[in-house]
């Protein structure tokens, strides 16, 4: 158990509809990080927060894609009028500061979408 | 482009037998190395990071080994159990030491059998 919780662990939609997720971070990690992976791919950084702002989004994050921290703790991940290609794994993860060493990313056990 | 690259991407081996699996990056600038763990349908466990200064590391029957200069790693286990068989992502830290610029490779599938 890493600790950083995801919420649910499986989710159905039909195509259209709006989704929303849920990431608990590790509560002492001010950084949060959101990746997407899809089958048989390593997972793709999707956004980043450190406490409650949005420092980077990749270009993968369209603007069907939102995300928010509001109080520096949970976040969310939205997607709306999805699409069949939004079909993959949504892994969260935390860390807890920058460092000379590299910081460790400690990974949820994902969201799995499957549009269909 | 900033690439990692795995081979090979699937293995299968007997319970007990050593095993060792291989890693390219052209991330550049390079900050960090390190080697997860992934179960099927689930997120992925860190194993080990290496920064450029450090040349080998083990955590348990786990030995990573990096050599900067020609952008190699590779991660050896010893005595492999069934619990090993796991997808294994080396995954290459560049500019800065953010996660936010953590570039995959595709992972190496591992079977261990009986």
């Amino acid at each position: 158990d890493t600790g950083v919780s995801q919420d649910p662990r499986h989710k159905i939609t039909k195509r259209g509809q709006n989704v929303t997720f849920r990431c608990d971070p590790i509560s002492e990690h001010n950084r949060l990080y959101w990746y997407r992976q899809t089958l048989g791919q390593g997972p793709e950084f999707l956004t980043y927060f450190q406490n409650e702002a949005q420092l980077e989004k990749s270009r993968l994050l369209s603007d069907r894609f939102s995300a928010e921290r509001p109080k520096g703790s949970f976040s969310t991940l939205e997607i709306q009028r999805t699409e069949q290609g939004d079909s993959a794994m949504y892994l969260c993860a935390s860390s807890s500061r920058q460092g000379a060493e590299g910081t460790e990313a400690f990974f949820g056990q994902g969201t799995r979408l499957t549009v269909v | 482009k900033n690439q990692v690259e795995q081979s090979p991407q699937s293995l299968i081996i007997l319970e007990g037998k050593n095993c060792t699996l291989q890693c390219n990056y052209t991330v550049s600038p390079f900050s960090n190395l390190r080697w997860y763990k992934q179960d099927t349908g689930r997120g992925p466990v860190s194993l080990t990071i290496m920064t450029f200064s450090e040349n080998t590391k083990s955590n348990g029957r786990y030995t990573a080994t990096l050599d900067a200069d020609t952008k190699q790693s590779s991660l050896h286990i010893t005595a492999s159990q069934l619990s090993d068989s796991a997808s294994y992502i080396c995954v290459v830290s560049g500019e800065g030491f953010g996660n936010e610029k953590l570039t995959f490779g595709t992972g190496t599938r591992l079977t261990i059998i009986p």
